[in-house]
């Protein structure tokens, strides 16, 4: 079955540059989309189709696919900005998220 | 507003069944594809299953092929998804989203709040 694989955590001080990657064969072959999601909160949609933001997403999200890796950068990066982030994508049918990454913003 | 409300969530034993629905309003139901997506007590998130628009066409995670059933009633604007044979890793909140575009089942724009399935005895 597919898989995608994310580091578990990436730390950041605010002001600076994000960046969670998301592995997977072949991956630059399929659309990636990214999630947001706070604590105890559903998640939100902050990319897709790799690149593109959804209405009311800030432009410091941005994203790039291509090779095996997905990534997911956030410039400028705000406190608000901490959360669990998750990458998914499709494979034959067979739709997959990524284990997720905490973004811990100190 | 686009708004999806889950429901049906509870406390069953190993082995019994239950049936979880989602409410939609704010959009055309009928002309978009639906997914279920869950997430296990402290885990992430895991894909479920999938309809598409008319209810042609679903998609199933290894996980739960065999056992659970997704659905739709367009004229109510409901999704549905029959848990059967449930087992202890079926504990999860279970969330309804919707793609970003109709046929989308893996661009999740928009989800509900979740409705929560604990598996136990």
């Amino acid at each position: 079955s597919y898989e995608l694989t994310q580091p578990p955590s990436v730390s950041v001080s605010p002001g600076q540059t994000a960046t969670i990657t998301c592995s997977g064969d072949k991956l630059g072959d399929k659309y990636v989309s990214w999630y947001q999601q706070k604590s105890g909160q559903s998640p939100v949609l902050v990319i897709y189709q790799d690149n593109k933001r959804p209405s009311g997403i800030p432009e410091r999200f941005s994203g790039s696919n291509s090779g095996n890796t997905g990534t997911l950068t956030i410039s400028g990066t705000q406190a608000m900005d901490e959360a669990d982030y998750y990458c998914l994508a499709s494979d034959s049918g067979a739709v997959v998220f990524g284990g997720g990454t905490k973004l811990t913003v100190l | 507003e686009v708004q999806l409300l889950e429901s049906g969530g509870g406390l069953v034993q190993p082995g019994g069944s239950l049936r979880l629905s989602c409410a939609a309003s704010g959009f055309t139901f009928s002309n978009s594809a639906m997914t279920w997506v869950r997430q296990a007590p402290g885990k992430g998130l895991e894909w479920v299953s999938a309809i598409s628009a008319g209810g042609d066409r679903t998609y199933y995670a290894d996980s739960v092929k065999g056992r659970f059933t997704i659905s739709r009633d367009n004229s109510k604007s409901t999704l549905y998804l029959q848990m059967n044979s449930l087992r202890a890793g079926d504990t999860a909140v279970y969330f309804c989203t919707k793609g970003t575009s109709s046929a989308s089942i893996e661009s999740l724009a928009i989800w509900g709040q979740g409705t929560m399935v604990a598996v136990s005895s």
